[in-house]
């Protein structure tokens, strides 16, 4: 069964400060994919990345970045230089493979972690 | 714009009282998901669909039923058997293996 722990529930940081939100996963699967998405008060998930397993290679979007290590089954999500904008609740989620051909992926969400950014 | 569009964004049902939270997708995907939100728990899976006319339940699938007659719509109905139907439902379609999520309904019981 696949799992997903975001152990932090609620960062609060100063604007201009690097945070990193923590994702751990658990599956049995080879091929499975990774996900982070952001809530902002809206309540819209807003989609930020999707990374394969078999892809570790670490991606920078502005000031976003992720550290995929398969090693530890971690995939964490770094905020540099944070601003106000970037606070909402972050989720990371994890698809394995459908069991049968065809088959849906279903993505398995953590609990959330709330970014809080003070001005 | 292309998109998924969830109706209305707050919901008021009365106990007893069967309600329908509507999901439109014009992005032709072909798998459709109902999550519910609870403050501190994620999101669980209610019900998924993978093309139209079939669905299976998710998680926590109890006093929910849905619908799949057409590929662009995924109406959700919470029954009056869902003891607890206070939250935030969004409702998501696929392709590539993603998700893309619709801004919810927020589903309050008066």
């Amino acid at each position: 069964a696949q799992k997903v722990t975001q152990a932090q529930t609620e960062i609060s940081v100063v604007e201009k400060e690097d945070v990193t939100l923590d994702c751990v996963y658990e599956t049995r699967d080879t091929t499975y994919y990774l996900f982070w998405y952001k809530q902002p008060p809206s309540g819209e998930l807003v989609f930020l990345i999707r990374r394969n397993s078999f892809d570790e290679q670490n991606e920078i979007s502005g000031r976003y970045s992720w550290n995929f290590q398969k090693s530890t089954s971690s995939f964490n999500f770094t905020i540099t230089a944070s601003q106000v904008v970037d606070s909402a609740v972050y989720f990371c989620a994890l698809s394995e493979a459908p069991a049968a051909s065809g088959g849906s992926y279903i993505p398995t969400f953590g609990r959330g972690t709330s970014l809080i950014v003070h001005p | 714009d292309g998109g998924i569009t969830q109706s209305p964004k707050y919901l008021f049902r009365k106990e007893g009282q069967n309600v329908t939270l509507s999901c439109e997708q014009n992005l032709n995907h072909d798998a459709m998901y109902w999550y519910r939100q609870d403050p501190g728990q994620g999101l669980r899976l209610i019900y998924y669909s993978q093309i139209v006319n079939d669905f299976q339940k998710g998680d926590i699938a109890e006093g929910y039923s849905v619908s799949r007659e057409k590929k662009e719509s995924f109406p959700l109905t919470v029954t009056s058997a869902q003891k607890n139907p206070t939250a935030f439902y969004l409702c998501a379609s696929s392709i590539a293996r993603a998700a893309f999520f619709g801004q919810g309904t927020r589903l309050t019981v008066v």
